[in-house]
């Protein structure tokens, strides 16, 4: 029973353009969620994040929309560079439910091509 | 201030033994959690410590276990080793059990465990 899907296990976008990383959960407890970036031989490392009580947060040239509706959260990068290639985890938390550990994604594949 | 540091980064072991992992929270973190990271499954989440108690167990067999010390360091266990627990086992700290509010938690580099 996964509840976090990314459903695109890759993407590949051309530098400069926009990339749109995509994640569903199925959990309603969920009140807090993650993107995480991750480099081969790294830990994942925190990008941003949105409470549910948001539906848009901005953070330089990463965005985080949130449709608590669809429960669908999407991650929109502008403009795509080149060292934005790595692998995006998205996660959830229930921060209202007693502090539930993070549940991850399995993750989407990002390449943006020079 | 110095990060989450996992020990071993790399570890060969065999069929049927026993390996343990260790973990260091940066200083003041009290909560200590580990996730296990293979291909095509993401990170699963194996238990969480906070003040030395296990607060969250995973969906793993009982060959997976965990403790945590007074000074916040974590050690994960896995006894009688499978091929299917080659992975990168990965370390993650907070201040709070569950997570920081802002950015989650704080994720060492990992081990990475092949069983051959």
């Amino acid at each position: 029973d996964q509840q976090v899907k990314q459903n695109s296990p890759s993407l590949s976008v051309q530098e400069g353009r926009i990339s749109i990383l995509n994640c569903d959960y199925t959990n309603s407890m969920f009140d807090y969620f993650l993107w995480y970036k991750k480099y081969p031989a790294e830990g994942p490392t925190f990008l941003i994040s949105i409470s549910s009580i948001k539906d848009k947060n901005e953070d330089g040239r990463f965005t985080v929309f949130l449709n608590k509706s669809a429960k669908h959260l999407s991650l929109h990068i502008v403009p795509s560079q080149p060292g934005d290639s790595a692998v995006y985890f998205c996660a959830a938390s229930g921060i209202n439910s007693g502090n539930t550990p993070l549940v991850f994604g399995k993750g989407t594949r990002l390449s943006v091509i020079a | 201030k110095a990060g989450v540091t996992q020990t071993p980064r790399y570890l060969i072991k065999t069929r049927g033994q026993q390996v343990t992992l260790s973990c260091s929270p940066i200083s003041g973190h009290r909560s200590v959690s580990w996730y296990q990271q293979t291909p095509g499954q993401g990170l699963q989440f194996l238990f969480e410590y906070f003040s030395e108690t296990q607060r969250n167990k995973g969906n793993f067999p009982g060959r997976f276990s965990g403790r945590q010390f007074s000074n916040s360091r974590s050690e994960m266990n896995v006894s009688t080793l499978e091929l299917g627990d080659s992975a990168l086992y990965l370390c993650a700290s907070s201040l709070v059990a569950g997570g920081e509010f802002n950015y989650g938690y704080t994720f060492g580099s990992g081990t990475r465990l092949t069983v051959v």
